[in-house]
């Protein structure tokens, strides 16, 4: 299975601090995807990247989040001021055609 | 907007198959995923049927669709105590979206 990179696996952090989650997807892919999974509940879409510009992005996904592309091959989600509530797994994917990998993702804890 | 159902448990005896359930709302969806997710750990892709498929068969996984009623099923034949995990299944929305829509997660337990 193709690989998907995420750092760092885990990541405590206290409110009102800025995290940066880093990913590095398949490459020559040029769609990226985030998503969050609330500990217990579903896995949720956030935002996609399309060409170095947002395509799509949820309700969730607000003023807080920003995703950039630093480079040729990393792509990060930033959180600007934590919530007790953004304590969750992130997760990046690198859909092809027909198939979506996802990286093992980070978890989030916000204290 | 889109919706995916699965039940959140499912409990079987080792060597026996394992079906796993999933409905969904989305009548344009063009490809439907099912993932395996560990204690801890991220999502392994399984499975995924194109939506013009009723079956698709790879090694002890079966995946059955019924586009009529908007029905996935995930068999795993021959169910080992390494198949414990929260299965997902997912769906893509149509043509220039690659977003997926993820169910709940069913918890299968396999009973030495």
């Amino acid at each position: 299975e193709p690989e998907v990179t995420q750092t760092p696996s885990h990541q405590v952090t206290q409110m009102g601090q800025e995290v940066i989650l880093r990913c590095v997807p398949i490459s020559n892919h040029l769609y990226f995807y985030w998503y969050r999974q609330i500990l217990g509940q579903k896995v949720e879409f956030l935002v996609s990247f399309y060409n170095n510009e947002i395509s799509e992005k949820s309700e969730i996904f607000d003023d807080q989040f920003s995703v950039e592309r630093p480079d040729g091959s990393n792509f990060t989600l930033k959180i600007r001021s934590t919530k007790l509530e953004d304590s969750a797994m992130y997760f990046c994917a690198s859909p092809t055609q027909d198939m979506a990998f996802f990286g093992q993702g980070t978890r989030l804890t916000v204290v | 907007g889109e919706d995916v159902e699965q039940s959140l448990f499912l409990s079987v005896r080792e060597g026996d198959s394992s079906v796993i359930n999933c409905t969904y709302t989305d009548s344009s969806s063009t490809y439907l995923y099912w993932y395996k997710q560990e204690p801890g750990a991220g999502l392994q892709l399984l499975t995924y049927i194109f939506s013009n498929m009723d079956m698709k068969q790879d090694q002890r996984l079966t995946v059955l669709l019924n586009k009529k009623d908007k029905h996935l099923s995930l068999r795993i034949a021959d169910t080992q105590t390494g198949d414990s995990a929260i299965y997902f299944c997912a769906e893509r929305a149509g043509a220039g979206s690659y977003q997926l829509t993820f169910g709940k997660g069913t918890k299968l337990s396999v009973i030495p």
